[in-house]
């Protein structure tokens, strides 16, 4: 079956410093991934998403590249800032599995001033 | 106003309630979901619905069941709740028809299950 994994946290940088997520996964058919950000006390939002190989998602100063030959979608901001901190989960969904999401287990940012 | 808003936010109850939480959407999408999440485990689908005649359980579905009253309404209900349910419990949509692969979160209710 379909899973993803993501590296474990938490994650704790100081502002500014440069942040990576891994994320791999496993899927049986061709999916779109993305990076949903959730903020203390709130649902998930999506941050980004990329439904082909190769495609890069973008946004808020985060990017992911589709990455076909390595299955992974790893997440990276240049510098991060205290507002960033939150947890990150890494997803797929599967349109051979009728667009149903496989969530990775979220990985815990913290950054300090 | 919010697109997606689950109702309660917050819900305390005790073994062997009967507990209904409500999700309802503005966003005119055709696809919901529920899903708990839980410290380290990630978000694990306990049912989705295509459409208002179209229910289908997720991998975790014992325990629960759903009612899809409207388009817009999709409540999740817990026959006999028990302490291994206490978790936070979110609603999702998505559009089949625009960017069918993404969700929309509303924000969550938290149950704790004495």
């Amino acid at each position: 079956g379909n899973s993803v994994t993501q590296m474990e946290g938490p994650v704790t940088l100081s502002e500014e410093a440069f942040l990576t997520i891994n994320c791999t996964y496993t899927a049986t058919g061709y999916p779109s991934l993305f990076w949903y950000v959730q903020y203390p006390g709130e649902g998930l939002q999506l941050l980004l998403k990329a439904t082909k190989a190769d495609d890069k998602g973008s946004n808020k100063g985060f990017e992911a590249t589709y990455r076909k030959e390595t299955t992974s979608f790893h997440l990276e901001k240049g510098s991060v800032q205290v507002s960033d901190s939150a947890v990150y989960f890494c997803a797929l969904s599967d349109r051979d599995s009728w667009g149903k999401f496989q969530f990775g287990a979220g990985t815990q940012v913290v950054v300090t001033p | 106003d919010a697109d997606v808003t689950q109702t309660p936010r917050n819900r305390i109850t005790k073994t062997g309630k009967r507990i209904m939480l409500e999700c309802s959407q503005t966003k005119g999408h055709d696809r919901m979901y529920w899903y708990r999440q839980d410290p380290g485990l990630g978000l694990r689908l306990i049912y989705y619905s295509f459409d208002v005649k179209d229910i289908n359980k997720g991998e975790i579905s014992d325990g629960y069941s759903v009612s899809r009253q409207a388009q817009a309404k999709f409540s999740l209900s817990l026959e006999s709740a028990i302490p291994n349910q206490t978790a936070l419990y979110f609603c999702a949509t998505s559009d089949s028809l625009a960017d069918g692969d993404t969700q929309y979160f509303g924000p969550g209710t938290r149950l704790t299950v004495l």
